[in-house]
């Protein structure tokens, strides 16, 4: 299993402003995982982070309103952009567990809960 | 795009009884079906999961079911415990080897009562 450590856990911000994500993984992974949970929603896949490429970003999601890093295979970064209160949600990384599949038996992080004002 | 329903969206059952989750996925070339289990607060961990090769998985009081042929799938919860309340997600992807995008159902908020 992954030990994954994501801060803030939570934060206020005014409309307007912008929030960087911290996501950190205790091992090497290819591929991290971006999701948004809006109260009592489901999980929704914002984008995938690859190291050494772009950001792959899922319908309805656009890089300039979540900018993603991914310096090394062991930490990325979310930016929510230009918030709005719409952007209030969870947001939750994610790596997959180790083996030939990658992308199965999710392991995430604490979340970060964001309300915008 | 893969599309998974869950219902129902709620289920309280009193503390021994069963508890039934039902979810349908779209894709039939869907092969990797997991749930998870998010308490309220917590991160969503994974509870159990079932491989499209295999028609039924059991581990102690929970188990899952897969109809390929229906594309259904269910998850049972046997003499359930207050600990057991929760909000359950079932997914399906296409798993079978680098990237494959999970996609969730909706949630089904479970509660036990004592």
């Amino acid at each position: 299993s992954a030990v994954i450590s994501q801060k803030p856990s939570r934060d206020i911000c005014q409309r307007g402003t912008s929030l960087t994500i911290q996501c950190q993984v205790d091992s090497q992974v290819t591929m991290m995982f971006w999701y948004r949970q809006q109260p009592g929603q489901s999980l929704t896949l914002i984008a995938t982070a690859n190291q050494g490429s772009e950001a792959t970003y899922e319908s309805g999601f656009v890089i300039d309103k979540f900018p993603i890093s991914r310096p090394n295979l062991t930490f990325s970064t979310l930016t929510v952009s230009n918030m709005s209160p719409e952007d209030s949600s969870i947001y939750l990384c994610s790596v997959g567990g180790q083996g030939s599949a990658t992308n199965e038996k999710l392991f995430f992080g604490s979340g970060t809960q964001l309300s915008v004002l | 795009g893969e599309n998974v329903e869950q219902h129902p969206s709620t289920l309280s059952v009193q503390e021994g009884d069963s508890a039934v989750i039902k979810c349908t996925y779209s894709d039939s070339a869907s092969n990797y079906f997991p749930w998870y289990k998010q308490e309220l607060g917590k991160r969503p961990q994974l509870i159990i999961d079932i491989r499209s090769n295999v028609g039924e998985k059991k581990d102690q009081r929970i188990a899952v079911t897969l109809n390929k042929t229906a594309k259904h799938f269910s998850l049972h919860i046997t003499e359930t415990q207050p600990e057991d309340s929760a909000v359950y997600f079932c997914a399906a992807s296409k798993g079978s080897g680098g990237y494959q995008k999970v996609t969730f159902g909706t949630g089904t908020k479970l509660q036990v009562i004592p």
